[in-house]
């Protein structure tokens, strides 16, 4: 089924671990973002990426890695996971030329 | 970086009342998106105001862009309970690639 994905939804690891989560999109588009959403916060940008091998950081990059060696995929790694790094994490995309993001189902992550 | 804020940050509501969310900036906003997000869900895009003074609706959803660029706001006539959830604005600047959002309106309709 076309869309954009994201995996796991659910991810509880501990402090010092690292974790990747996935996002990946059958629509080709050109840009992908990642953000985070917390509570009084609202979705903070935290990278994003124009085409493949193309990335830059946004407002919250710290902590964070990421790459995009295919059009489709923008994997998220936390290097050594945080406390402060527990929060729903929102991939999405759009096309070029057309400013309408689609977001994929999130993924929760808790970091003990 | 750009700041936007939105308010309230809740409101609760009998159904059949208004609603309203206001997004505001003390920069000129570009490209305003409004996005709704359903509890437990993601957000989902309702619309895109550009112009200076922009009026946009949908049902019963009116979206306007203030004058000046500086504000926002959405407007919901007779709430229903499929209105519950996070709307959120959300700027795109017209030098860059990176959405701003503001914190959100969580609302409540109560039956």
């Amino acid at each position: 089924d076309a869309g954009i994905t994201q995996s796991p939804r659910y991810k509880i690891t501990e402090t010092g671990r690292q974790v990747t989560l996935m996002c990946h999109q059958t629509w080709s588009h050109s840009y992908m973002f990642w953000y985070r959403q917390d509570l009084g916060h609202g979705l903070r940008l935290i990278y994003y990426s124009a085409a493949a091998d193309i990335t830059d950081k946004g407002e919250v990059p710290d902590g964070y890695v990421v790459s995009r060696s295919k059009t489709e995929n923008f994997p998220l790694t936390l290097e050594s996971a945080t406390r402060s790094q527990t929060s729903v994490y929102f991939c999405a995309s759009r096309w070029t030329g057309d400013n309408e993001q689609f977001f994929g189902p999130g993924t929760r992550l808790t970091v003990l | 970086g750009q700041q936007v804020m939105q308010i309230p940050q809740y409101q609760h509501v009998q159904e059949g009342e208004d609603f309203t969310t206001y997004c505001n900036s003390s920069t000129t906003l570009s490209n305003i998106q409004w996005y709704k997000q359903r509890p437990g869900g993601h957000p989902v895009f309702l619309i895109q105001l550009v112009k200076s003074g922009e009026v946009k609706k949908q049902k019963r959803l009116t979206f306007q862009f203030g004058e000046a660029k500086k504000n926002s706001s959405l407007h919901i006539t007779a709430t229903q309970t499929t209105d519950v959830g996070t709307y959120f604005c959300a700027d795109l600047p017209n030098t860059g690639n990176q959405f701003y959002f503001g914190t959100g309106t969580s609302l409540t309709v109560i039956p």
